[in-house]
């Protein structure tokens, strides 16, 4: 079973500021998404990353994918409100040559006034 | 606007219900997938479909099965629902060689 790690679990935070938020696995990944998910909603893409050491910004979010293609991370600035939400990485790889989604286990990110 | 439909958002089944949740892409995509979200879990991978009448297994298959007759509808059955089947239920469609999972509503299932 491949394993992706989300840290933290669970994070609180006053509008204005910064936070990280960390998907780490032992696997190589061919690409790796992130999205977000609202309640009563499915999960909605954000970003996909494809090459070690990439980096994309989306407004205020930025998403890193590590050199060796196992890990990621997404940094917000400037956190508000409407951030609030369920934040997923999901690792795309071929397994017995079918195409296969795993999902991370989930930062619930909440953003007070 | 590309669209996954689940045929319920809530449904409440006893225990030992045969259950079917359907699930329609409007997208033409070959991959098709089921998961089951809960709190701390995140999604796991019920069952897979690369192709009409093709299924693979993820990570949870026991007490689950799939049907995908046609391709726009990929279908998960709980032959004997039990109560810790209870969770929300997410499916999702790929494009073949894609990377953007495009999902469903979820269908939030209560087994009591």
């Amino acid at each position: 079973t491949q394993l992706l790690e989300q840290s933290p679990q669970f994070l609180s935070i006053q509008e204005g500021e910064n936070l990280t938020v960390y998907c780490n696995s032992s696997s190589v990944f061919s690409s790796l998404q992130w999205y977000r998910q609202e309640p009563g909603e499915g999960p909605v893409l954000l970003v996909t990353v494809v090459t070690g050491g990439e980096v994309k910004k989306l407004k205020r979010l930025t998403f890193q994918f590590g050199d060796a293609r196992k890990d990621s991370s997404l940094h917000i600035t400037a956190a508000q409100t409407g951030d609030t939400g369920l934040y997923l990485c999901a690792g795309d790889f071929y397994s017995t040559g079918f195409q296969k989604l795993v999902f991370g286990t989930g930062t619930r990110l909440l953003v007070s006034p | 606007d590309v669209k996954v439909t689940q045929s319920s958002r809530y449904l409440v089944k006893r225990t030992g219900e045969k259950v079917f949740l359907e699930c329609v892409q409007d997208m033409d995509h070959e991959n098709m997938f089921w998961y089951r979200q809960d709190p701390g879990l995140g999604l796991r991978l019920i069952y897979f479909s690369y192709d009409v009448k093709m299924k693979e297994k993820g990570d949870i298959p026991e007490g689950y099965s799939v049907s995908r007759e046609k391709k726009e509808r990929f279908s998960l059955i709980l032959e004997s629902a039990s109560t810790n089947q209870t969770s929300m239920y997410l499916c999702a469609s790929i494009d073949l060689g894609g990377t953007e999972a495009f999902f469903g509503q979820g269908t939030r299932l209560t087994v009591v």
